[in-house]
């Protein structure tokens, strides 16, 4: 069975500073995909990234990236330039990869993000 | 307004009350899922549909919880004899299986208060 662990429950960081949330994954998956999605307080789920594990490359979306190191299953999320609206709750979350069917997600348990004005 | 809606998004009821959540998906998705978030938690996997059928449901999804999706298009979850631990949000997603590149689209969810 595949399990996220998210060793962060909260963190607090001063606006435009550099942030980096911490997230493992177990699993004997070859082929699978990770994820961070975002809940703010409104309470959506929102996609921030993701990763193929047979890709090497980090993720890249604006100020979003990763660090994926798939040898130490480890996927961490860096925020750049932090802004007052990430303030949320951000889910690493992992995706089995099958050829014709989906498969469901496994979510951690979150890291609840606080960006200080 | 093309995402994920899900209806209601508040519930309040009795303990041994039933009750019927509603999820409308992304209109050309066929894959949607049923996923349930208690506080201070992830959320976490309850059951899954291609077009109408019903392929996985998890240990979570006791004789009371029944979920359709007769058309292939919404979803309802009813939750019979409900109980005070049903209480909880409950999400629900669709995606597009059509490449490798799958992404689970999340609707606001539906908040239940079992009294």
């Amino acid at each position: 069975a595949q399990t996220v662990t998210q060793s962060q429950p909260e963190m607090s960081v001063q606006e435009a500073e550099t942030v980096t949330l911490s997230c493992t994954y177990d699993t004997s998956e070859s082929n699978y995909y990770l994820f961070w999605y975002k809940q703010p307080p409104s309470r959506q789920m929102i996609l921030v990234i993701r990763q193929e594990a047979y890709k090497q490359q980090n993720a890249t979306e604006n100020r979003f990236s990763v660090n994926f190191q798939k040898a130490a299953k480890s996927f961490s999320l860096k925020i750049s330039d932090s802004q007052l609206g990430d303030t949320a709750m951000y889910f690493c979350a992992f995706m089995k990869q099958v050829m014709n069917r989906d498969d469901k997600i496994i979510f951690g348990k979150g890291t609840r993000l606080h960006i200080l004005p | 307004d093309t995402g994920v809606s899900q209806d209601p998004r508040h519930k309040i009821t009795k303990r041994g009350q039933n009750v019927t959540f509603r999820c409308d998906p992304i209109s050309e998705h066929n894959r949607l899922y049923w996923y349930r978030q208690t506080l201070g938690q992830g959320p976490e996997f309850l059951t899954y549909f291609q077009n109408e059928a019903q392929l996985e449901k998890s240990r979570l999804l006791s004789d009371r919880f029944s979920a359709e999706r007769p058309k292939g298009s919404f979803s309802t979850l009813e939750i019979q004899r409900t109980e005070q631990g049903d209480s909880a949000m409950y999400l629900c997603a669709s995606s597009l299986a059509q490449t490798l590149q799958e992404t689970q689209y999340f609707g606001p969810g539906t908040r239940l208060l079992v009294l």
